[in-house]
């Protein structure tokens, strides 16, 4: 089993939707959580983290924990076609290592 | 530019040689992970250090694998009797130590190994 699994998509939203990103992680330890975005050829940049249970929002972006139930997702709001990429989550575990999901492919329509 | 860079860009060799890459990270930042990624997947850890220190290595990654950051600047990664499957974009990240979520990634090496 995977210590970050995301669903690898694509999943297609059209443009001005909200875009519903899911995660789970089996690692317990694990503190805080990360969200990544690559575009297709590019290196992966951050786009918001996330250590306490609840909701955290910045701009069009919502990252949401739950500790209990070992998930984390990333909702974003007005979906634009420039959103359209894969978007990694990640997971802060022992030794300070961060472990990446395989990635979910959103493809906002026009 | 005073982001993350990676030489060379990409890299074909045949199977059986040596490679090695370099990366230069944020100055400031005295961390530098070292990650692979192949179609379809996401990064995948294989070390890390803090200034020269390398304090975390995979357990997926051989012995043909070796890491170097000397100087606590600048790191090499090194694969020798490459095969096929290290075919692979090779990625350096860099960070602050108490901001470890906080990666800054270069572009990338993209190897092929014929």
């Amino acid at each position: 089993q995977k210590e970050v699994e995301q669903n690898s998509g694509p999943l297609s939203v059209p443009e001005g939707a909200i875009a519903s990103l899911n995660c789970t992680y089996s690692d317990r330890g694990s503190q805080s959580f990360f969200w990544y975005r690559q575009y297709s050829g590019k290196s992966p940049e951050l786009i918001m983290f996330i250590y306490s249970n609840g909701d955290k929002e910045d701009g069009r972006f919502t990252a949401q924990l739950n500790k209990a139930s070992q998930y984390v997702s990333l909702l974003i709001r007005d979906s634009q076609p420039s959103d359209s990429a894969t978007y990694l989550c990640a997971g802060e575990g022992g030794y300070q290592k961060v472990t990446f999901g395989i990635g979910t492919k959103l493809q906002v329509i026009p | 530019d005073t982001g993350v860079s990676q030489d060379p860009r990409h890299k074909i060799t045949k199977r059986g040689q040596n490679v090695t890459f370099r990366c230069d990270p944020i100055s400031e930042h005295n961390r530098l992970y070292w990650y692979r990624q192949t179609l379809g997947q996401g990064p995948e850890f294989l070390t890390y250090f803090q200034n020269e220190a390398q304090l975390e290595k995979s357990r997926l990654l051989s012995d043909r694998f070796s890491a170097e950051r000397p100087k606590g600047s600048f790191s090499t990664l090194e694969i020798q009797r490459t095969e096929q499957g290290d075919s692979a974009m090779y990625l350096c990240a860099s960070s602050f130590p108490d901001r470890v979520h906080e990666q800054y990634f270069g572009p990338g090496t993209r190897l092929t190994v014929t």
